[in-house]
């Protein structure tokens, strides 16, 4: 049973626009959500995470919103560039020293 | 700065056959994970240790061993390895509470 879901295997979004990337979850318990990035060949890579007594984390382009009351988290990269292009993996831990837990990944295309 | 280093990148074993994934932390890191990622699926969880002893087991086959030595690098032994056992295998480390740390990765193709 997929506790950690993103229902949309790929995403393509203009160079220079904002991304997206939605993350539904459905145990309660988390305690804490990353987002990680992976290119081909290469392990993921830490990006954004969110503890889940807050709502908003920011840091640079990147913004993690996190609605407890849905169970749903969003990534958006603002803007856009073409570095961004990678698969794009939501987890969750239930404690901080606890193993992750994977969605199944969304393809981020920017188109030039 | 220093990476988690995970050898072989790549591997190619005969069904039947036993494979060692081996995994080096980032220094200082007193935490190793392994998932496992199958085609097109999600990384899984299969173990972790910390300070040398096994801290939390996923879903990881009675066939699969590992273990942390005491220099803090970790090894992932696999017997009797069938063609599902096909897969990228991760390696992640982690000091305290932070973030875990990914590896690149071992391809393992059993034939």
């Amino acid at each position: 049973d997929q506790q950690v879901k993103q229902n949309s295997p790929s995403l393509s979004v203009q160079e220079g626009r904002i991304s997206i990337l939605n993350c539904d979850y459905t145990n309660s318990m988390f305690d804490y959500f990353l987002w990680y990035k992976k290119y081909p060949a290469e392990g993921p890579t830490f990006l954004i995470s969110i503890s889940s007594i807050k709502d908003k984390n920011e840091d640079g382009r990147f913004t993690v919103f996190l609605n407890k009351s849905a169970k749903h988290l969003s990534l958006h990269i603002v803007p856009s560039q073409p570095g961004d292009s990678a698969v794009y993996f939501c987890a969750a831990i239930l404690n901080r020293d606890d193993k992750i837990i994977f969605g199944k990944g969304t393809r981020l295309h920017i188109l030039p | 700065a220093a990476g988690v280093i995970q050898s072989p990148r790549h591997l190619i074993k005969e069904k039947r056959e036993t494979a060692t994934l081996k995994c080096y932390p980032i220094p200082r890191h007193d935490t190793v994970y392994w998932y496992q990622q199958g085609p097109g699926q999600d990384p899984q969880f299969l173990i972790s240790f910390y300070e040398k002893m096994q801290s939390d087991k996923g879903s990881i086959p009675d066939r699969f061993s590992a273990q942390q030595f005491s220099d803090y690098h970790s090894e992932l032994n696999m017997s009797s390895l069938e063609l599902g056992d096909s897969a990228l295998y991760f390696c992640a480390s982690r000091e305290g509470y932070n973030e875990q740390f990914f590896g690149p990765g071992t391809r393992l193709t059993v034939l």
